[in-house]
C-alpha cells in the first residue's frame, strides 16, 4: 500500500513553460486535493476534487489546472509557468471528503526560473 | 472567505518548557484537524475534535476545541526535541462540491535542548 504517491520529487522550469504534477493514490479516496506550501503562508489550496468527473477551485486556483478521470489519479496542470509558482506542491486524499483527515504526498518541490 | 488564523507563527523554546499555539476561524466549524509537519517532510495528521468544548490528550499534547466550534488550541507540556516541526490546524469548509479543508498558516516549533 504506497499511499498518496507524487511526482516528481523536484523540478526546474523556465517561465512560460508547461508541466503536470502527477498524483496517484491507491487507497480507493473519493476525496483528492492540491496545496501549496509557501513560507509564512502556511497551506494554501488550489484546486479539489469530490470523486471522479468532479473539481472544483481552491483559493489559489489561478494558473492551475486539474481533471480528475479516474478516483486513482488527480494530476495537476501548470499551463504558462511563472516564478510565483515556485513553491512546495502537495498532493492530499482522504477517503470521502473535507471532514476526514487528509493524507499527503511526499511534495513536489518546484522552481520557475 | 473562509479564513483559518493561526498564532504564533514562531516559537523558540529551551528543552523541557510548554508550548501552545492558537487557531480561529472566521466561522463556525463542523470539526478541527490539527497536523504536524517535521523539517522536510509532508503533513501528518494528528488528531480530529468534533464536539463544542472537547478535549483530547495524545501523551503531552492536549487538544482544545471552543465551546462555540469556532477556536482550537495544541498544548505540548515539557517540550522535546523530537516535537520540532510546524504545527497547522485545519477547518472544513463544506459546500455543494463536497467541502474544502483550509488551513492556517501555521506554528513553526524549534526547541534548543
Amino acid at each position: 500500500n504506497a499511499g498518496v504517491t507524487q511526482t516528481p520529487k523536484f523540478q526546474v522550469l523556465k517561465t512560460g513553460q508547461s508541466m503536470t504534477l502527477q498524483c496517484a493514490q491507491d487507497m480507493n479516496h473519493e476525496y483528492m486535493s492540491w496545496y501549496r506550501q509557501d513560507p509564512g503562508m502556511g497551506l494554501r489550496l488550489i484546486h479539489y476534487s469530490v470523486g471522479a468527473g468532479i473539481t472544483d477551485q481552491g483559493e489559489v486556483p489561478n494558473g492551475y489546472n486539474v481533471s480528475r478521470s479516474t478516483t486513482e489519479d488527480f494530476p495537476l496542470r501548470l499551463l504558462s509557468a511563472a516564478p510565483s509558482q515556485t513553491s512546495v506542491y502537495f498532493c492530499a486524499s482522504s477517503r470521502q471528503g473535507a471532514k476526514e483527515k487528509l493524507f499527503f504526498g511526499s511534495g513536489t518541490q518546484l522552481s520557475v526560473l | 472567505g473562509q479564513q483559518v488564523m493561526q498564532i504564533p507563527q514562531y516559537q523558540h523554546v529551551q528543552e523541557g518548557e510548554d508550548f501552545t499555539t492558537y487557531c480561529n476561524s472566521s466561522t463556525t466549524l463542523s470539526n478541527i484537524q490539527w497536523y504536524k509537519q517535521r523539517p522536510g517532510g509532508h503533513p501528518v495528521f494528528l488528531i480530529q475534535l468534533v464536539k463544542s468544548g472537547e478535549v483530547k490528550k495524545q501523551k503531552r499534547l492536549t487538544f482544545q476545541f471552543g465551546e462555540a466550534k469556532k477556536n482550537s488550541s495544541l498544548h505540548i507540556t515539557a517540550t522535546q526535541t523530537t516535537d520540532v516541526g510546524t504545527y497547522f490546524c485545519a477547518g472544513p469548509y463544506m459546500n455543494n462540491q463536497g467541502g474544502k479543508l483550509i488551513f492556517g498558516q501555521g506554528t513553526e516549533l524549534s526547541v534548543k535542548p
